[in-house]
């Protein structure tokens, strides 16, 4: 089993459009969870990280539930500017504190 | 200016030959780290450093080597690149906080 396991899409949606993300992550030890966006053949950049309580910023909400070990992002009056590759990235425990990245969902957001 | 830059950004070689790609970053942060990205996989970790005395290997190491010339020098090496080792490889810089800033890649072809 992945890690960090996503969807890969892709994911079609019109503007305007509401669409959400999930991914699922294995280690229950892990702490620290991220959303990183991926336009093509550029490097990622984080998008937000994501809280025990869930977060907004903007038209972009994350959820963390710990007991499924799953992560979600919701992206609402979706822009053609959304359009890219959302990597969901999770920390491995311990002191090497490194960030294991999903695969990544792609979306297209069509005029 | 880019905090974190990369060189080259493009490079084909050929099976055999050794390279090294070189990331420089402005940021001032001691952990570096250097990926690879092939579709369908994410990004994977090859190296990582939290400091100039300090490398550790990540995920896939067997292949690669790094040196870490000073805090904001971080250098990979492929001492006889195989065809397998055609990626992209970012290299990325954070600090205490988790967040990880990536540079704009390096496209390699290893024929």
């Amino acid at each position: 089993r992945k890690e960090v396991e996503q969807d890969p899409g892709p994911f079609n949606v019109p503007e305007g459009a509401t669409v959400a993300f999930n991914c699922t992550y294995s280690n229950s030890a892990s702490q620290s969870f991220f959303w990183y966006r991926q336009d093509c053949r550029k490097e990622p950049k984080l998008l937000m990280s994501v809280y025990s309580s869930g977060n907004e910023d903007g038209r972009f909400t994350a959820q963390l539930n710990r007991a499924s070990q799953y992560i979600s992002l919701l992206i609402r009056d979706s822009k053609l500017s959304d359009s890219a590759t959302y990597l969901c990235v999770v920390n491995s425990p311990g002191s090497a504190r490194q960030l294991t990245f999903g695969s990544g969902t792609q979306l297209t957001v069509l005029p | 200016d880019a905090d974190v830059t990369q060189t080259p950004r493009n490079r084909i070689t050929k099976t055999g030959k050794r390279i090294m790609l070189e990331c420089s970053q402005t940021k001032g942060h001691d952990r570096m780290y250097w990926y690879r990205q092939d579709p369908g996989l994410g990004l994977r970790l090859i190296y990582y450093s939290f400091d100039v005395k300090d490398i550790n290997k990540g995920e896939i190491s067997d292949g690669y080597s790094v040196s870490r010339q000073a805090q904001a020098k971080f250098s990979l090496s492929l001492e006889s690149a195989i065809p397998n080792q055609t990626a992209l490889y970012f290299c990325a810089t954070s600090d205490v906080s988790e967040t990880q800033y990536f540079g704009p890649g390096t496209r390699l072809l290893v024929l």
